[in-house]
């Protein structure tokens, strides 16, 4: 059964540190992973998507990895803002799975204290 | 730059009535999605269409039922509304499999 583990479930850190989320995938055929962010109240936003070949992507201080081999990725965040709080939510799209083949992790629920 | 729209974006239901949730998509896309967000837990998907008139079956579609007569419109039905319905309501819609784009949700209680 495809899966999708997130870890931690929640994280409180202070303003300015930086901080690294986990995704674990059992998803195959493997297709592209992405993070989405969700504010509270509002629905998923993608930060990033990672295919097979690619094992860094950045975006502004959001930086994505994917080791296809281990079937993990991260998103570090650097320099946290208070805006940075929310969930963080892999998404696991597997290969010729059409519409219903993507999986969701629960998320990882993200707090930023000033 | 409106997107994906939902309505209504809150909505109290009595157990055993009936409501239509409302998810229209001004980018032209093929693909719409239809979520359920409950606390703590992952997106499950209801129900998914790849284009107007074919729709299909997601993760957990009992109790739902829906319409793709336009590209632009997917409707969600509940019939029968019962306690374990409640929960948030994510519209989505992208082309092909590409990025999914969400609408803001619905929070529906069934009291």
């Amino acid at each position: 059964k495809n899966q999708v583990e997130q870890s931690p479930q929640s994280l409180i850190i202070l303003e300015g540190k930086n901080c690294t989320l986990q995704c674990n995938y059992t998803v195959s055929p493997f297709s592209n992973l992405r993070w989405y962010k969700q504010d509270t109240g509002r629905g998923p936003v993608s930060l990033t998507i990672m295919t097979f070949s690619e094992n860094t992507k950045s975006n502004r201080r959001y930086t994505a990895t994917l080791d296809a081999d281990t079937k993990q990725s991260s998103l570090h965040i650097t320099a946290s803002q208070l805006s940075d709080s929310a969930s963080y939510i892999c998404v696991v799209t597997n290969l010729g799975g059409g519409a219903d083949g993507l999986t969701f992790g629960k998320g990882t629920h993200l707090i930023i204290q000033p | 730059n409106a997107g994906v729209t939902q309505t209504p974006k809150f909505r109290i239901l009595k157990i055993g009535q009936s409501m239509t949730l409302q998810c229209t998509q001004d980018m032209n896309h093929n693909y719409m999605y239809w979520y359920r967000q409950d606390p703590g837990m992952g997106l499950k998907l209801i129900y998914y269409s790849v284009g107007a008139g074919i729709t299909d079956k997601g993760e957990v579609p009992n109790g739902y039922n829906v319409s793709r007569s336009t590209t632009e419109d997917f409707p969600l039905r509940l019939e029968l509304a019962a306690p374990s319905q409640t929960s948030v309501y994510f519209c989505a819609s992208s082309y092909g499999t590409g990025e999914a784009f969400f609408g803001q949700g619905t929070r529906l209680t069934v009291v």
